[in-house]
Formats: structure tokens, sequence, C-alpha cells
């Protein structure tokens, strides 16, 4: 089965940069999408196909991925961005077909 | 607008079933896949399965399978998830999201979540 590990916790300060990384077996061969789950909240899509972003996700965040690494950049980071992050593949091979990663929590100080 | 509104909480016994629906609107109930994940209390998030409401044809995660059954009723827009012989481990949030059928890699728009607690 498909593994994607992600760092626990991320912290940054209001106006810098925050980098979440997602690390999988050759997962630049592969499509990730990223969420974004606020407390209490159903998570929300805020990156597809490894950059895109749907409308209404402010273009201060970006994705890229490459080798065995993706990773979700959020620039000028606001108190709104405080949230858990997950990334997600598709692979037909694993048992579950849709993989989410472990998560990372965002604090901002 | 795009809305999924899913059913309210749920408390069962352990060995009990539990049904949660999921209402769609805003879009072509029949042009989506209609996905289940639950969240445990405090961890990640867990694909269960995804219903084609177009065929009814289903896919489940191999640790659901024969616990779980998804269904559809596209006269109403519909799609349910039924998980039977409950654990206190299965208490969890379970949300329903869509993914395009063509383009069926990701989860683009989500339901509120139905809390389900198993207890005896």
């Amino acid at each position: 089965s498909y593994v994607l590990t992600q760092p626990p916790s991320v912290s940054v300060a209001p106006g810098k940069t925050a980098r979440i990384t997602c690390g999988g077996n050759k997962i630049g061969s592969k499509s990730v999408h990223w969420y974004q789950q606020k407390p209490g909240q159903a998570p929300v899509l805020v990156i597809y196909y490894d950059s895109d972003r749907p409308s209404g996700i402010p273009e201060r965040f970006s994705g890229s991925n490459s080798g065995n690494t993706a990773t979700l950049t959020i620039s000028r980071v606001e108190a709104g961005d405080e949230a858990d992050y997950y990334c997600q593949v598709w692979d037909s091979s694993s048992d579950h077909l849709y993989v989410f990663g472990t998560g990372t929590k965002v604090t901002v100080l | 607008q795009v809305q999924l509104v899913q059913s309210g909480a749920e408390v069962k016994k352990p060995g009990a079933s539990v049904k949660v629906s999921c209402k769609a609107s805003g879009y072509t109930f029949t042009g989506y896949y209609v996905h289940w994940v639950r969240q445990a209390p405090g961890q990640g998030l867990e694909w269960m399965g995804r219903i084609n409401p177009n065929s009814g044809g289903t896919n489940y995660a191999q640790k659901f399978q024969g616990r779980v059954t998804m269904t559809r009723d596209t006269s109403i827009t519909t799609a349910y998830m039924e998980l039977s012989s409950l654990r206190s481990d299965d208490t969890a949030v379970y949300y329903c999201a869509r993914s395009p059928i063509a383009a069926a890699e990701h989860l683009d728009y989500w339901g509120q979540g139905t809390l389900v607690t198993v207890s005896s």
C-alpha cells in the first residue's frame, strides 16, 4: 500500500512562507492534491494536479512535485491559514484507491 | 452552487448498523463519483469507498469490504453509506465528497460531515 508521509507540524510567523512536504516513493510520477481542514470543518481542496488552484483559493497557495517529495507552499501567511493540511494521491495499486497523507498542523505564531 | 448535505449525528450500539445520507444539489449528480471518507477523533482522513451514481458501480477499500454498502437514489440525488457490525473504533466523522467521473483523482467538494458515535 502506498504511504504518504508529512511532518506533524509546521510553525510560521505571519507574512512569512510555510512549506509543507509530502513524501512518497516516486511521488513525482503521480498527481498530488492538497486539502485544508480547519477545526470542526470539512476539508477544502486548495491544490489539485500538483499545482492548480480551484477558483476562490488565493494565489498565495502553490504546489510543486518532483522525485520523492511534493510541496505545498503558502506565501505571506495569514492567521486564517492556521489549519491541518493533507496531501492525497490516487493509486490504483493501493487497497485504498485514494491515499491521504498523515497530515500537517500549520500554526501561525 | 454545489452542495452536499449530510444527515445528522447518530449514536449506535456495538454490533448495530448505521446509514448516512448525502443529498447533492447544484450539479449533475450522475456526472460525479460520490466518495465516503472518515476521520476518527484527532486522526487523519481515511478513504472508505466510492459509488458511480450513473451506473451504481462501487469500489470499496479492502478494510471495509463486507461491512460497507454504498447506494444511491438518482431520483432524489442522494447517496447513502451503510456500515454494519459497528465497533467502538468506528466512532468517527463520516464525510461524503465528490469527484468528476472523467477526472476522478481529487475530491473537489465535501459534505459537512456526520458524527457517528459507537458506544454501549
